[in-house]
């Protein structure tokens, strides 16, 4: 059974583009949550996607945003870019109604 | 405000012997726990986790503590094998089921031969 894939795995941008991240969860699993794991921060929750529906988000502006597609496949999007969203980002999928989750390689964004 | 904490950064633990890994959090409301584990390069991989109804759960040489009172759980990995060498996350929930989880700052282990 394929795992979690994201892509792409390695992105390089400039301070004030966006950036689209992508992610396909694992068969079956319609939930789909990203993380953002820094030296700093460590891994912090992003937001949950379940039925394309946005069901938790974290702290973090409204620069990042995403959204999930009715074949569960989620993108995640980051605007104007800043040097400290420079990170791997992390997205996993899970069972509805199960709190383990499994992740992906991670995107790792580097801002320059 | 960290809400998990993993005190230890690092350790090192001879092959063969026993590795305890210690988190401590600081919500109340959390009631699920999870354990985690990362290689580099790669994703973090679930390893074990428990309710907060229980204080012990077992998985082949994985058994994950819960001292509610103290706000203390820890992860014991008996016998220690080289391949278990990686960063290890506890994470806390304020459910089973929900997805946000709330991640310590990982504890590097390192078996030695």
């Amino acid at each position: 059974k394929a795992g979690v894939t994201q892509t792409p795995r390695y992105l390089i941008k400039t301070r004030g583009q966006q950036v689209t991240l992508s992610c396909s969860p694992i068969s079956g699993h319609r939930s789909v949550s990203w993380y953002q794991q820094t030296p700093g921060q460590g891994l912090q929750f992003l937001f949950e996607y379940f039925s394309e529906t946005q069901r938790n988000k974290g702290n973090f502006p409204g620069r990042f945003s995403g959204r999930q597609f009715s074949n569960s496949r989620s993108e995640m999007n980051v605007s104007t870019l800043e040097l400290g969203d420079s990170a791997l980002y992390l997205c996993a999928s899970s069972f509805r109604g199960k709190t383990e989750a499994f992740f992906g390689q991670g995107t790792r964004l580097t801002v320059v | 405000d960290q809400q998990v904490k993993q005190n230890s950064p690092s350790l090192s633990v001879q092959e063969g012997r026993i590795s305890i890994l210690n988190c401590d959090y600081t919500n109340s409301m959390f009631d699920y726990f999870l354990w985690y584990k990362k290689y580099p390069a790669e994703g973090p991989t679930f390893l074990i986790s428990i309710s907060s109804i229980k204080d012990k759960n077992e998985d082949g040489r994985f058994t994950v503590f819960l001292n509610k009172s103290a706000k203390h759980l820890s992860l014991h990995i008996v016998p220690s094998q080289p391949g278990d060498s990686a960063v290890y996350f506890c994470a806390a929930s304020v459910e089973q089921g929900a997805q946000k989880l709330v991640f310590g700052q990982g504890t590097r282990l390192t078996i030695n031969p």
